[in-house]
Order: structure tokens, then C-alpha cells, then sequence
């Protein structure tokens, strides 16, 4: 059962401009949301995080927006490099789930074109 | 500050064997969680240890059993293999208080034939 669902397995974009990643989830009982990157041949790396009290949450080109009530998430990065281009995984735990227990998408393989 | 390590990266076996996989955890971190990650699919979570203890457990079966040490490392034991179980392997760890990250690992490729 997926309850961390991210639809779109890959995006192209080209380098200046904005990627939007999406990720949608089902269960009601996830209250905080991560992203990780990921290269080849590397572990997940942490990206940027929200708590379910906020909608919004930015750290320099990298923005999460949470829309509890559609049960959606996306990652804004604005501009897109070059660099950007890896695997974004979209991740959430539950708060009556053990410290360390996330739920992850199946990534989105992104593609930042010059 | 040393992140966290795994042993060995790739690793081959055939079914019905056991396999060990070994891991380092980041420096000042007490927990370490480990995933599974299939062909085209995200980290799929197996089990946590914190202080030495199992401390959550995913959709795994028995076979699939952890230790912690007291310096915090840890090792993920499999028993049995099964061709399905062919996947990437990661450790992560953290810290009981912060924001909830996890570290991870390069993780170890395993392959069952």
C-alpha cells in the first residue's frame, strides 16, 4: 500500500528555470514531510522539510508548499543548475510512527538541461 | 565529523544463503534506521534500533533482523535470501532531537542469484 505517492517519475527542465516536484499522500495521520536528493552511487541526502503547521517553508532556492486539505505537497526550485539534476524523493512520517520511520515516494529522476 | 558508513558496497549471493551488512553511524547520533531500496522504487523502511533495541519495524519478515552496538554501529542480518530481496541496502541514522533527518549512508548493493 503506497501511501506516499509521487506520479511523475521524471522532468526535464532547463537550467534558469523553475522545477515544480509533486507528491501526494493518503494517510491522514502524517504530520511531517521531508524531500531528499539523491546521485548516483550516493545515500539520500536531506533537502528541506515541513511540520503540518505550516503551509510553507524556504530555504534559499528550494521552497515546500503542504496543502493538507488535498493531501499534497510540491518542491519548488528556483532557478534550476545543473547541479540539481538527481533523484527527489518526497517522504513523510507519522507522529504515532517510531522516530526514524519514514514513507517515501518512488522519486522523481529530475534533469536540468543547460 | 564522520558520516555514516557502509560495508560491504556491492556484494553477491545466491539464494538460501545469509548475508551481513554492516554500518557506521554519524558521529553524536543514537538511532540508526535501515531501509530497503528496489529497482525504481523509493526506501522502503525495515526496522529501527535506538540504545541497542528494536524500535519499529516495517513489512518485513523475520528473516530480516538488526543488531545495534553500544558504540552505536550496526549490522543488518538476512537469513534465507530470496532473488526478491536483490536490492539496495541503506543505513541511516539521527539523532533523537532536531528536525527528524535522517542521515544515510552510500548503502550496499546486494544481488541474490
Amino acid at each position: 500500500d503506497q501511501q506516499v505517492k509521487q506520479n511523475s517519475p521524471s522532468l526535464s527542465v532547463q537550467e534558469g528555470r523553475i522545477s515544480i516536484l509533486n507528491c501526494d499522500y493518503t494517510n491522514s495521520m502524517f504530520d511531517y514531510f521531508l524531500w531528499y536528493k539523491k546521485y548516483p552511487a550516493e545515500g539520500p541526502t536531506f533537502l528541506i522539510s515541513i511540520s503540518s503547521i505550516k503551509d510553507k517553508n524556504e530555504d534559499g532556492r528550494f521552497t515546500v508548499f503542504l496543502n493538507k486539505s488535498a493531501k499534497h505537497l510540491s518542491l519548488h526550485i528556483v532557478p534550476s543548475q545543473p547541479g540539481d539534476s538527481a533523484v527527489y524523493f518526497c517522504a513523510a512520517s507519522a507522529i504515532t510512527d517510531s522516530w526514524g520511520k519514514l514513507q517515501f515516494g518512488a522519486g522523481t529522476q529530475v534533469v536540468v538541461t543547460p | 565529523e564522520t558520516g555514516v558508513t557502509q560495508s560491504p558496497t556491492h556484494l553477491i549471493k545466491t539464494r538460501g544463503q545469509q548475508v551481513t551488512l554492516r554500518c557506521s553511524s554519524q558521529s553524536g547520533h543514537n538511532t540508526v534506521s535501515w531501509y530497503q531500496q528496489a529497482l525504481g522504487q523509493g526506501p522502503q523502511f525495515i526496522f529501527q534500533y535506538y540504545r541497542e533495541e528494536e524500535n519499529g519495524r516495517g513489512n518485513f519478515p523475520p528473516r530480516f533482523s538488526g543488531l545495534q552496538f553500544p558504540n552505536y554501529s550496526s549490522e543488518l542480518n538476512v537469513n534465507a535470501l530470496e532473488l526478491d530481496d536483490s536490492a539496495l541496502y541503506l543505513c541511516a541514522s539521527s539523532s533523537q532531537v532536531g528536525t527528524g533527518e535522517l542521515f544515510f549512508g552510500e548503502g550496499s548493493r546486494l544481488t541474490v542469484l
